[in-house]
Formats: structure tokens, C-alpha cells, sequence
């Protein structure tokens, strides 16, 4: 079992609607969860990172945490075609590093 | 705003050759580090370092080295290139463990 699971994908969303992507992890002790965007051919940039259970929101953009169930999960409000891209989940567990998932990849269409 | 800067962004080196990857960043942070990104596998962690002249391994070093002498530069180094290493490199720093790491442009090493 991966440490961090993600859905590859594609995950096709009508332009305007809910894009809803999960990931679930390994590491019980997992402390920090990160959610990055990353466009074709350029690196990630960080969505949002979520510490403690239940919701976060920032903008357009949802995080939801339940550690009891290991998984975290975003949401995407009022999708927009630019919000085509790979999301890349990653999660600190103890020590320095993070691990990320493999992505999923969200394609909106007009 | 954090920038972190990676010294090329497409390489071609043949197999057995030394390479260099260099990574600079501007923010004064602590940590750093080295992933790869492969189709398929996701981004995979290389080294890092929490220091200069401090280092750890992370999830695949074999065949890699990395040097960090001043604590806004990290290099990785191929001691021999082969041809499973042509992958995407990317580098990233964060100000605190664990925290939000910010990534390099990212190098697109061929290595045939």
C-alpha cells in the first residue's frame, strides 16, 4: 500500500460545477496535509495546507481533513477550465519530510 | 515572494558523465530539498537538507550525491549518469520542517 493514495484520473468537471478530489494516507501520526496544483510542464504550487480536522476554506477552494478515517480531501467550487490541472496531494508524518501522492488530474470542460 | 531558481531547465548528458544540478533560493530557509517526478510515480524525494553541510536520505538516493556548502544553494549530483535518470529534477525549500515548500522551475534531464 502507498503511503499516499491518490485517484489518477482524469476527472472530468463541467466548467461552473464541484470538483471533489480524496486522498488517503498511510501514517496514522500524520501531522500536516498539503495540496498542491501543478499545471502541464511547469512545477507545483501550494493550494492550501490543513492542520486539524474539518474544513478550510480559502476562495474557491475547500479542504477537508478527518484524520480517524485518513483522508484528506479539496474541493473545487465553480470550477474554471483553468483550474485544469494535476492536484497533488502531500502529507508530513513524523520527521522532515513530505510524501506526496501521484496526483489526479482534473480537466474542466467549457 | 520565495523564489527558488534551478540552474538549467533542459539537460542532455550522455551515460557515465558527472552532472550538476544547482539550486538557489532567496528566502533564507532552512530546508531543502531534491525530488524527481516520473510518469506513473509521482513526485519521489531524493535528499534533503535542514542545515548546510547537513543532509539526509530520502526515498531514492542510489546514485545521487548533494552538496549544500552555503544555505541558499543545493546541488545534486549524477556521479554517473545513466539512462534511468533522465526524469523531471525538482527542487524545493521551506522555512520550517515540514512546512510549505516552494519548488524550483524544475530541469528536464535526458540522459541518453
Amino acid at each position: 500500500q502507498k503511503e499516499v493514495e491518490q485517484n489518477s484520473g482524469p476527472l472530468s468537471v463541467p466548467e461552473g460545477a464541484i470538483a471533489s478530489l480524496n486522498c488517503t494516507y498511510s501514517d496514522r501520526g500524520s501531522q500536516s496535509f498539503f495540496w498542491y496544483r501543478q499545471y502541464s510542464g511547469k512545477s507545483p504550487e501550494l493550494i492550501m495546507f490543513i492542520y486539524s480536522n474539518g474544513d478550510k476554506e480559502d476562495g474557491r477552494f475547500t479542504a477537508q481533513l478527518n484524520k480517524a478515517s485518513q483522508y484528506v480531501s479539496l474541493l473545487i467550487r465553480d470550477s474554471q477550465p483553468s483550474d485544469s490541472a494535476t492536484y497533488l496531494c502531500a502529507v508530513k508524518a513524523a520527521g522532515n519530510k513530505l510524501t506526496f501522492g501521484g496526483g489526479t488530474r482534473v480537466l474542466v470542460k467549457p | 515572494d520565495v523564489k527558488v531558481t534551478q540552474s538549467s531547465r533542459y539537460l542532455v548528458k550522455r551515460t557515465g558523465e558527472k552532472v550538476f544540478l544547482e539550486c538557489v533560493q532567496d528566502m533564507d530557509h532552512e530546508n531543502m530539498f531534491w525530488y524527481r517526478q516520473d510518469p506513473g510515480l509521482g513526485l519521489r524525494l531524493i535528499y534533503f537538507s535542514y542545515d548546510v553541510k547537513m543532509k539526509e536520505k530520502g526515498d531514492i538516493p542510489e546514485g545521487y550525491s548533494v552538496s549544500r556548502e552555503k544555505k541558499e544553494r543545493f546541488s545534486l549530483i549524477l556521479e554517473s549518469a545513466s539512462t534511468n535518470q533522465t526524469s523531471m529534477y525538482l527542487c524545493a525549500s521551506s522555512e520550517t520542517v515540514g512546512g510549505t515548500q516552494y519548488f524550483g522551475p524544475g530541469t528536464r534531464l535526458l540522459v541518453l
